[in-house]
């Protein structure tokens, strides 16, 4: 099956500096990904859908200065929390759909937990 | 609006024994339907689908029937191993807008 990997697993950041999850579909081509949040024993949560070649499409109430997406390819897309604090700490997750076989049906990502301190 | 909803867990059980995890959702039309599973520490893995009415998805020994007449979707199995304990969330698809709602999911433990 389609395989979607998440970059990095694990980070750690201090307080007010910007950090960058990529999302890369391995063997095929996405021109759509998604970016969802996830708190603790908590679903997750949409918060955005990158296009490849054109601005993403935020969830209301998601800050869009404050979670920078860029889909700079067909296979890349990448989150930027910017000024992360405290309460950004959660485990974000992308996916993207399988274009091919079966529209509805999304591969995600293996998840990357942000921790700021 | 649309919306998934699923009983919460966590629901512990013993191997061999029989599992059943409801989902109800609201949505206009016929979305497609999922369980979605989440072991400790990976992502999240399609586990089974159905995509109309009356369809039953199955897989791993699980399985899951879209109930049109009650909005359902309940995923079961019929013995439980140790190696199911997971987290399982329910969700559907409405290709107007391409995205997936979840359900808040449900945690299983199966102890031996």
């Amino acid at each position: 099956g389609a395989v979607v990997s998440q970059h990095p697993s694990r980070v750690i950041c201090k307080s007010g500096t910007s950090v960058k999850i990529e999302c890369r579909s391995l063997d095929f081509q996405a021109t759509t990904m998604f970016w969802y949040r996830q708190f603790p024993k908590k679903s997750l949560m949409l918060m955005a859908t990158s296009n490849e070649g054109s601005k993403a499409t935020y969830e209301q109430g998601v800050e869009k200065d404050k979670f920078l997406i860029n889909h700079a390819s067909l296979t890349l897309s990448t989150l930027t929390v910017t000024s992360a604090h405290p309460e950004d700490s959660s485990f974000y997750i992308c996916s993207a759909p399988d274009r091919v076989l079966f529209t509805d049906t999304q591969y995600f990502g293996p998840g990357t937990r942000l921790t700021v301190l | 609006g649309n919306s998934v909803t699923q009983m919460e867990g966590p629901v512990t059980l013993s191997e061999e024994a029989f599992l059943t995890i409801n989902c109800t959702y609201t949505a206009t039309g016929y979305p497609s339907l999922f369980w979605y599973v989440q072991y400790p520490g990976e992502g999240l893995q399609l586990l089974l689908k159905a995509t109309k009415a009356d369809d039953k998805g199955s897989n791993k020994g699980f399985e899951a029937t879209y109930r049109k007449e009650t909005t359902s979707f309940h995923l079961e199995k019929g013995s439980v191993q140790v190696s199911d304990s997971a987290v399982y969330f329910c969700a559907h698809f409405k290709a107007a807008g391409n995205k997936l709602t979840f359900g808040g999911g449900t945690r299983v433990l199966v102890k031996p």
